[in-house]
């Protein structure tokens, strides 16, 4: 069985600093993804970031990048210039290729401060 | 695209009544997953479906719940008799792997059901 643990329930950060959020994930598969959702108040789940496992490359979008540790079996997310929009939920997420099941974390509360 | 779109957004009903939340995902998409959020569960994927098929329902948390999928472009979650316990958020989401797209789900905005 696979599963995802996020260590660390709440994490606030000031206003354009940067902020770390930790996944660790328990899988014997060798091919899958992992996935970084943000759910805002609104609520509405939305896609920050995606890494195949068999890239060794660490994914980046814009102020979004992963470190992606794959022996250690270890997914963070790092949030650059933090902003105020950036406060929300933040989901960690396990997929194996075959099923297309996700296996989600139980979440990080982000607060930007101001 | 729209998106996927669910319904209502909002539902209240009382303990032992039935409730249908609606789903349509995302046109091309091939598989469709039924998901409840709660404070003490955090995200459950309740269902999933490939080509209208049910792959596995082995998180449906009990004979109350059935999903259906009658075709590509819609599908059913329904509570028959609702209990209060079964107040969550609803979420339901759908993704195209096989068709050269990433492998990610695209989310709806949610069904937030109050069993009163």
């Amino acid at each position: 069985a696979q599963t995802v643990t996020q260590s660390q329930p709440e994490m606030s950060v000031q206003e354009a600093e940067t902020v770390t959020l930790s996944c660790t994930y328990d899988t014997s598969e060798n091919n899958y993804y992992l996935f970084w959702y943000k759910q805002p108040p609104s609520r509405q789940m939305i896609l920050v970031i995606r890494q195949e496992a068999y890239k060794q490359q660490n994914a980046t979008e814009n102020r979004f990048s992963v470190n992606f540790q794959k022996a250690a079996k270890s997914f963070s997310l790092k949030i650059s210039d933090s902003q105020l929009g950036d406060t929300a939920m933040y989901f960690c997420a396990f997929m194996k290729i075959a099923g297309n099941q996700f296996y989600f974390g139980t979440g990080t509360s982000l607060t930007v401060i101001p | 695209d729209a998106g996927v779109i669910q319904s209502p957004r909002h539902e209240v009903t009382e303990m032992g009544q039935e409730v249908t939340l609606r789903c349509k995902p995302i046109s091309g998409h091939d598989y469709l997953f039924w998901y409840r959020q709660t404070m003490m569960r955090g995200l459950e994927l309740l269902i999933y479906f490939n080509n209208n098929v049910p792959i596995d329902d082995s998180g449906m948390p009990e004979d109350r719940f059935s999903a259906k999928m009658p075709n590509a472009s819609f599908s059913t979650l329904k509570i028959q008799p609702s209990e209060p316990r079964d107040s969550a958020v609803y979420f339901c989401a759908s993704s195209a792997p096989l068709a050269g797209a990433s492998y990610e789900q695209y989310f709806g905005p949610g069904t937030r059901l109050t069993v009163t």
